[in-house]
C-alpha cells in the first residue's frame, strides 16, 4: 500500500492563478480531509468528506473547493490564489471518522507570490 | 472557532529527562488525540483517548483525558534523541472535525 499520496510536493503560484492539489489513498478509507499548517497555529481543517459524493466545510474553507467523485481521490482546488494561502497543505484519510487513526500524506508546500 | 491552547510552545530536552506537555480548551471535547510530526512529514497518531479520566500508555508515552473534558496532558519518560519533533494535541466534539493545538516543539539541549 502506498498509503496517502499528495502531489505536487512544492508549488509556487502567482496571485490569481488557480491550481489543484491532488490527494489519493489506497486503503479504501471513507473519511478524507484537507488541513493547512501555518507556523504556530497547528493544523486547521479546510474541508472533509465522509464518503464518495459527500463533502463538508471545515474551519477555514474560504477560497478552496473540493469534490469526492471516488473513494480514492480527494482533490483540493484553489480558485484564485492569494498570498494568505501560502502554507503547507496536508491531506489525511481514516477508516470512517475523524477520530479513527488518520494517516497523513507528506504535504504540499505552496507559496503564493 | 474552538481554540486549543497547548503549552509549552517549545522546550529543550536532555536525554533521559521526563517531558510533560498539556492542552486546555474552553470547550468540552469527547475525544483527545496526540500526534507527533517529524520535519518534512505529516503528523502520526501516538495516543487516542475516548473517556474522561482515561489514562493510556504507548511505550514511554502516557496521556490522560482530563475529568472536566477540557484538558489533556502527554508525558514522555526517559526521553531519547528521536523524541525530537513537534507534538500536537487534537480534540473532537460532537461533530466529525478535529481541532488542533498550536504544537509543542521538542529540541535537544546543546
Amino acid at each position: 500500500n502506498a498509503g496517502v499520496t499528495q502531489t505536487p510536493k512544492f508549488q509556487v503560484l502567482k496571485t490569481g492563478q488557480s491550481m489543484t492539489l491532488q490527494c489519493a489513498q489506497d486503503m479504501n478509507h471513507e473519511y478524507m480531509s484537507w488541513y493547512r499548517q501555518d507556523p504556530g497555529m497547528g493544523l486547521r481543517l479546510i474541508h472533509y468528506s465522509v464518503g464518495a459524493g459527500i463533502t463538508d466545510q471545515g474551519e477555514v474553507p474560504n477560497g478552496y473547493n473540493v469534490s469526492r467523485s471516488t473513494t480514492e481521490d480527494f482533490p483540493l482546488r484553489l480558485l484564485s490564489a492569494a498570498p494568505s494561502q501560502t502554507s503547507v497543505y496536508f491531506c489525511a484519510s481514516s477508516r470512517r471518522t475523524a477520530t479513527d487513526t488518520q494517516y497523513f500524506g507528506p504535504g504540499t508546500r505552496l507559496t503564493v507570490l | 472557532g474552538q481554540q486549543l491552547n497547548q503549552s509549552p510552545q517549545s522546550m529543550f530536552i536532555q536525554e533521559g529527562e521526563d517531558v510533560s506537555m498539556n492542552c486546555t480548551s474552553s470547550s468540552i471535547f469527547n475525544t483527545w488525540l496526540w500526534y507527533k510530526q517529524d520535519p518534512g512529514e505529516g503528523p502520526v497518531l501516538l495516543i487516542a483517548l475516548y473517556k474522561a479520566g482515561e489514562l493510556t500508555s504507548n511505550g514511554r508515552l502516557t496521556a490522560q483525558f482530563g475529568i472536566t473534558r477540557k484538558d489533556s496532558f502527554l508525558n514522555i519518560s526517559a526521553s531519547i534523541p528521536s523524541d525530537v519533533g513537534i507534538y500536537f494535541c487534537a480534540g473532537r466534539n460532537a461533530g466529525n472535525m478535529l481541532t488542533f493545538g498550536g504544537g509543542t516543539r521538542l529540541m535537544v539541549k546543546p
